[in-house]
């Protein structure tokens, strides 16, 4: 089946540092989304990305659609407190009859030294 | 504006013991997601609901059954609940599946069984 492959699966970081966090898949994505998750909540849909090379940028925050489809990063510049929380990708795959399939990475934990 | 709503936040039961998990939006969505998020595992997807009316299994459905009861309201039921079912559950709803538009996530039911 279908699997996202995420990495690193724990990042711990000095506030100011910058983070990043990597998604790959085996197979051709139709789109990837990104989610945050804070500690103890629930996850927010971030961003979606649909096309092959795409960049986006949601003020710190760049994210990344890998030319083949296959790979998608989250880049953050100067991490602050407000950053810490597990950032998990979602790639869609849609199959030959038009099944749409929706899985997620296991995420990445950000923690953020002081 | 409530956005997606779950019930119980908590809850304990007792091997063998039955619950429902109720789930509503008020988004007008087609879509309507079961997940269950364990450490290290990601989401994974019990049931969706592509529309009202229609149910298909996820990537891990035993031990579950849903119900679509009208557009607003999914539930998902444990019928004799098991040591392996200890997880945290969230509800989602997308407009029209993933494939323009991002999951709006319910704030989760915590449930241990014993």
């Amino acid at each position: 089946g279908q699997q996202v492959m995420q990495i690193p699966q724990y990042q711990h970081v000095q506030e100011g540092e910058d983070f990043t966090t990597y998604c790959n898949s085996s197979t051709t994505l139709s789109n990837i989304q990104w989610y945050k998750q804070r500690p103890g909540g629930h996850p927010v849909f971030l961003i979606q990305l649909v096309k092959s090379g795409e960049v986006k940028k949601q003020k710190r925050l760049t994210f990344q659609f890998g030319e083949a489809k296959k790979n998608s990063s989250l880049h953050i510049t100067a991490t602050q407190t407000t950053d810490v929380g597990t950032y998990f990708c979602a790639g869609l795959f849609i199959s030959n009859f038009g099944n749409e399939k929706l899985t997620f990475g296991t995420g990445t934990r950000l923690t953020i030294i002081p | 504006n409530a956005g997606v709503t779950q019930t119980p936040k908590f809850q304990v039961l007792k091997t063998g013991q039955s619950m429902t998990l109720q789930c509503a939006q008020d988004m007008n969505h087609n879509s309507m997601y079961w997940y269950r998020q364990d450490p290290g595992m990601g989401l994974r997807l019990i049931y969706y609901s592509a529309s009202e009316g229609t149910t298909d299994k996820g990537e891990v459905p035993n031990g579950y059954n849903v119900s679509r009861l009208n557009k607003r309201e999914f539930s998902l039921r444990l019928e004799s609940a098991a040591p392996s079912q200890t997880s945290v559950y969230f509800c989602a709803s997308s407009e029209m599946g993933a494939r323009n538009y991002g999951y709006t996530f319910g704030s989760g039911t915590r449930l241990t069984v014993v």
